[in-house]
């Protein structure tokens, strides 16, 4: 069965980074687009881009760009998705999806979350 | 970007009603080159990750049970939970994939009258 297994809870202080975890099993990795999108505590969802596990391209949401890299390393089926230049309006709760294909598809599996908490 | 809304921000209906929630695109994400109109429906639950439930607009996703309809075409789409359960209650949220940034609807809370 497909799963997506997020990295554990993270206190940052401002400025500094933070890179969290996907580690997905279940179904061939390289043949799905991950997502990555992100929801501030009682707000909505927020997309933040996707990364092609096949090819290593990316799309990044224009708010992010500069500050957002999202990678993978196929050989242990995981992605990553690395924030820099924390703020306090980045303490969210950030979920790796799978896109149902790859490229202009909805996404069907989620992780569990990781809270990143950004706070002096 | 493409901008979502949503309507009501809220909802309370009596269980077995039915339940509408409406949706509209700043702009149409109806693909014309394969009629797909590029629109998913998502309920999330409090302290869960948000589960698919529709897509292309009307295509329910496996498992979801029947209740939940998806319609419309273009810029403005519905949700409809035919008679309302319990389990419904939720946030609902629709996203446009029709192009980056993939844009989510601010969100609808449904609760039980």
């Amino acid at each position: 069965q497909v799963q997506l297994v997020q990295s554990g809870a993270e206190v940052k202080n401002p400025g500094a980074s933070v890179r969290v975890s996907c580690k997905a099993s279940g179904y061939i990795f390289t043949g799905y687009y991950m997502h990555w999108v992100r929801q501030a505590p009682g707000q909505g969802l927020e997309w933040m881009g996707w990364v092609n596990p096949n090819s290593g391209g990316t799309s990044y949401a224009h708010k992010f760009e500069g500050r957002v890299t999202m990678t993978r390393d196929t050989s242990i089926t995981t992605a990553y998705l690395e924030l820099t230049r924390l703020r306090s309006d980045d303490t969210a709760v950030y979920y790796c999806a799978r896109e149902k294909g790859d490229g202009y598809n909805p996404t069907d599996y989620w992780g569990q979350g990781t809270l990143v908490i950004v706070s002096s | 970007d493409i901008v979502m809304t949503q309507s009501p921000d809220s909802l309370a209906a009596s269980l077995g009603e039915r339940a509408t929630i409406n949706c509209k695109s700043s702009q149409s994400v109806l693909y014309s080159s394969n009629n797909k109109n590029y629109l998913a429906w998502y309920q999330q639950k409090p302290g869960q990750p948000p589960k698919l439930l529709i897509y292309w607009a009307s295509t329910r996703e496996s498992g979801v049970p029947d209740r939940f309809s998806g319609s419309g075409s273009g810029t403005d789409f519905t949700l409809t939970i035919s008679s309302l359960q319990a389990e419904d209650v939720a946030v609902y949220y629709c996203q446009q994939y029709y192009t980056t940034p993939f844009t989510f609807g601010p969100g609808t809370k449904v609760d039980i009258k």
